[in-house]
């Protein structure tokens, strides 16, 4: 079956500017995760919905940040103000439930590069 | 404060000897811990996971992890690496009580003919 999605794939973007980057999970999965992941680092945790509401946002850097599920499907990470530093590879991964130890399946990631 | 810490950001290894990735945990809790693999690019996929059941957990593709309580580690093994083996590793925590996963700065694996 179809994995979780994630676009676009690259996304370049002036200093300043707002972007928007997508996540389709997995069908049925009602757990979703959004990661930030810079270069040589692991992956840094952002955002946690379950259902349409966000569980858990502690990780989300500063309030330019903001996601949405609003269906309870799709997510959409939005960042607004771009700054040089948000410049990484952003994952989106999404589980069978809300359990907490359930197998999170990854995207192949958003590469975001801000001039 | 839950973490991860993987011991070595390199590993080399020749091909058909055995793997070992280390990663040590910090946890007042009992931690739930995990090793995922990353491939060049592909998607992040999880090896194994350690949720307080038995000790010796053995995962996908020949790879197992101990917990050792005593030690506050959780290290990767494989008894013979093969190529397809090269990738890189993360040792993973998951904060008692939250939802949030904490990953560690990764290993990554060369696998020698």
């Amino acid at each position: 079956g179809a994995g979780v999605s994630q676009t676009p794939s690259n996304k370049v973007t002036e200093k300043g500017k707002y972007v928007e980057l997508r996540c389709d999970p997995i069908s049925g999965h009602t757990a979703l995760y959004w990661y930030r992941q810079s270069l040589g680092q692991g992956p840094e945790f952002l955002i946690y919905f379950q259902g349409t509401g966000a569980a858990d946002d502690s990780g989300l850097p500063n309030d330019r940040f903001f996601a949405v599920r609003p269906e309870g499907s799709v997510s959409t990470l939005k960042i607004q103000r771009t700054e040089r530093g948000d410049s990484a590879v952003y994952l989106c991964a999404s589980s069978l439930s809300s359990g907490g130890i359930d197998t999170q399946y990854f995207g192949p990631g958003t590469r975001l590069t801000v001039l | 404060a839950q973490s991860v810490t993987q011991l070595d950001s390199h590993v080399s290894v020749s091909e058909g000897t055995p793997v070992l990735l280390r990663c040590n945990y910090s946890s007042s809790y009992s931690p739930s811990l995990f090793w995922y693999v990353q491939h060049p690019n592909k998607g992040l996929q999880l090896l194994l996971k350690y949720t307080s059941a038995a000790t010796l957990v053995k995962g996908i593709n020949g790879f197992e992890a101990e917990f050792k309580k005593s030690e506050t580690s959780f290290h990767l093994t494989k008894p013979s690496a093969h190529m397809s083996d090269a990738a890189e590793y993360f040792c993973v925590v998951r904060i008692s009580g939250t939802y949030k996963y904490i990953f560690g700065t990764g290993t990554r694996l060369k696998v020698l003919a």
